[in-house]
């Protein structure tokens, strides 16, 4: 079965304090993997789309890498504006579009 | 462009009563998602459009649920009866054909 499970569920940050976002995946032939950020009350913000082993895409203080198992969220030098769930997820091969997402990550950078 | 856009932000209800939910794509795209969302359960995909024509409905829970689109720059959701189980935050998203997911403010859905 297609799985995706993100780590930790919970992350508190001092400001300045970089820290990596996992999210792992079980998938029959990945078709990209896409990273997206939620503010509360509000829908998921797209980020990122990945979709080789060894790619890499950046975004100000974000940083997203993808390898065969599992992708990683860089969060260089937070500030609390990057307070927010961090969802990932993915597409698989011989799916129309539709996305599977994991639980996310909540992360809260504290001044 | 003014992104994908839902009515109402919010929604309160009686147990029983009919619950229309709206959204409005990015022009231009041609794929439309409704999700639900769920401090328990997470984001899940109810349904799917395709060109105006539904694609994927597996993930509409029972047949209260019901979906529409009738051009490209409208759709629906509808309740009937709602419950108070079904109250969530649901989401409408945008794409053109296998790319990136564009998501709205969403509804918030409370049945009592």
């Amino acid at each position: 079965e297609d799985q995706v499970t993100q780590s930790p569920e919970a992350l508190r940050l001092q400001e300045g304090e970089s820290s990596s976002l996992n999210c792992s995946y079980t998938v029959s032939g990945l078709r990209g993997l896409f990273w997206y950020r939620q503010d509360p009350g509000k829908g998921p913000e797209f980020l990122f789309t990945l979709y080789s082993a060894g790619e890499e895409k950046e975004k100000e203080r974000l940083k997203a890498t993808l390898t065969k198992k599992e992708s990683f969220l860089h969060i260089t030098a937070p500030k609390p504006e990057d307070s927010a769930t961090y969802l990932c997820a993915v597409r698989i091969t011989d799916s129309w579009g539709k996305l599977q997402f994991g639980a996310g990550t909540q992360v809260v950078v504290t001044p | 462009d003014a992104g994908v856009i839902q009515s109402p932000r919010h929604e309160v209800t009686e147990m029983g009563q009919e619950v229309t939910l709206r959204c409005k794509p990015i022009s231009g795209h041609n794929s439309l998602f409704w999700y639900r969302q769920t401090m328990m359960r997470g984001l899940e995909l109810l349904i799917y459009f395709n060109n105006n024509v539904p694609i994927d409905d597996s993930g509409m829970p029972e047949d209260r649920f019901s979906a529409k689109m009738p051009n490209a720059s409208f759709s629906t959701l509808k309740i009937q009866p709602s419950e108070p189980r079904d109250s969530a935050v649901y989401f409408c998203a945008s794409s053109q054909t296998l790319t990136e997911q564009y998501f709205g403010p969403g509804t918030r859905l409370t049945v009592t």
